[in-house]
């Protein structure tokens, strides 16, 4: 069972940092933390994905547990085009190549 | 752009039609992944080809049929279409046949289909 679990919705304020947790109490010791956002009438687009450590790119960063039993994306400042729904999914070894959605966060950004 | 295209954008058919959704995967992607998102399904993976055969099924009706041609391209076929099935349909490519395991996948913008 590949599943994770994630608040329905979250509000933030424009400019201020914004964590979006994700539990994934069930995760083994090969599955990587993916995520992706759906912006509105667009597809999903990748955001950030780790195995242990914590990760960093241009768009967020990642910050998994110790047990990795969660993880949290970090948008270190919000914009008003942050405002999405933004999946967290585990990917399991040699569980083929499609990706599990699940309902996500709807993330809404106020100014 | 993720460089994944999805033609048309836009389809309105009416029920017991078929369509044929076309999807060109990022250059040197060698799997496509179609998805389907309604509004009380959320997104569901529909089936997966690499390299012109087929990988993975998912909740795919046996009204809706796939292929991936030698260039690589793929189409969604679907047909009796019924109300239900107005959805946006989403493909995505990736290199390999499991690379989501380890590295992004690559979304088009969707075709939105509405049945009439």
């Amino acid at each position: 069972d590949a599943k994770t679990t994630q608040p329905n919705s979250m509000e933030s304020n424009e400019e201020e940092p914004v964590h979006l947790p994700c539990n994934h109490s069930t995760i083994s010791g090969t599955d990587y933390i993916h995520w992706y956002r759906q912006l509105p009438s667009q597809g999903p687009e990748y955001v950030i994905h780790g195995l242990t450590s914590n990760v960093n790119n241009r768009m967020a960063s990642l910050a998994i547990a110790e047990d990795r039993k969660s993880s949290t994306l970090i948008l270190h400042r919000a914009t008003l085009r942050d405002a999405a729904v933004y999946y967290c999914i585990r990917t399991i070894y040699n569980q083929g190549g499609k990706l599990i959605f699940g309902q996500g966060t709807e993330l809404s950004v106020k100014p | 752009d993720s460089g994944v295209t999805q033609t048309p954008k836009h389809l309105i058919t009416a029920t017991g039609q078929r369509v044929t959704l076309r999807c060109s995967p990022r250059s040197g992607d060698l799997s496509v992944y179609w998805y389907q998102q309604s509004l009380d399904q959320g997104l569901q993976f529909l089936i997966q080809y690499y390299n012109g055969e087929e990988r993975a099924k998912g909740n795919i009706l046996e009204r809706f049929s796939a292929q991936q041609f030698p260039d690589l391209h793929s189409e969604l076929n679907l047909s009796s279409l019924e109300l239900g099935d107005s959805a946006l349909y989403f493909c995505a490519s990736s290199v390999g046949s499991t690379s989501s395991y380890n590295s992004p996948l690559h979304f088009g913008n969707g075709t939105r289909l509405t049945v009439t």
